[in-house]
């Protein structure tokens, strides 16, 4: 099975922040790589596909790069509504797997 | 728009069994391959299982494989998981999910429904 390790698990930041948020497979999964957001008490919305493409109604701050193994989400300038949690997900073969998630949080 | 509405969550005795529903609407639900995830209260996401959009195909995570089952009435848009021989670890919010593709190419969920929440206690 394909383990996607997440980081930071927490992320202090602050109002107009640049912020990266990384994940890492444990084997090659070409750009089958997802990144939710998720808000307390809320489903979870999608906000890039593909490793790099942004879901159609997702702000433009919101960024996905890599392919392979490394992967990062880049917020760049993050707003009020942006802190909550993201998880990354690997679709490139059964079992999908989640990183462990990493909650932003107002500094 | 594209709406998943989960029901049936309950608070069950371990060892017992439940079946949630997903109705779907807002699309054509028989075009779509379909997911089931969870949420322990406070952790993080843990997909489950998948179907095909024709209902032929399932995959499980080893976690529930064995005990839960995934299928679907495409005549009635409705999505189940059949949850059997439940333990105190499986307490979580699970939601239902839409993949992008129909079958064969295993596509990262686009929506989601709001949840409906299991509760494994004696």
């Amino acid at each position: 099975d394909i383990q996607m390790t997440q980081s930071p698990s927490s992320l202090p930041a602050s109002v107009g922040d640049r912020v990266t948020i990384t994940c890492r497979a444990s084997q090659d999964i070409r750009n089958d790589l997802a990144w939710y957001q998720q808000k307390p008490g809320k489903a979870p919305e999608r906000l890039i596909y593909a490793a790099s493409s942004l879901q159609s109604g997702v702000p433009s701050r919101f960024s996905g790069s890599g392919s392979g193994t490394d992967f990062t989400l880049t917020i760049s300038s993050l707003q009020p509504e942006d802190f909550a949690t993201y998880y990354c997900l690997h679709h490139n073969s059964y079992p999908l797997t989640f990183g462990q998630g990493t909650k932003l949080e107002i500094k | 728009q594209v709406q998943l509405v989960e029901s049936g969550g309950d608070v069950v005795q371990p060892g017992r069994s439940l079946r949630l529903s997903c109705a779907a609407s807002g699309f054509t639900f028989s075009g779509q391959a379909m997911h089931w995830v969870r949420q322990a209260p406070g952790k993080g996401l843990e997909w489950l299982a998948a179907i095909s959009n024709d209902g032929g195909y399932q995959e499980y995570a080893d976690s529930v494989r064995g005990r839960f089952t995934i299928s679907r009435e495409n005549t009635k848009n409705t999505l189940y998981l059949q949850m059997n021989s439940l333990r105190v670890e499986d307490t979580a919010l699970y939601y239902c999910a839409r993949d992008v593709y129909s079958a064969g190419t295993v596509g990262a969920p686009d929506y989601w429904g709001q949840g409906a929440l299991v509760t494994v206690s004696s």
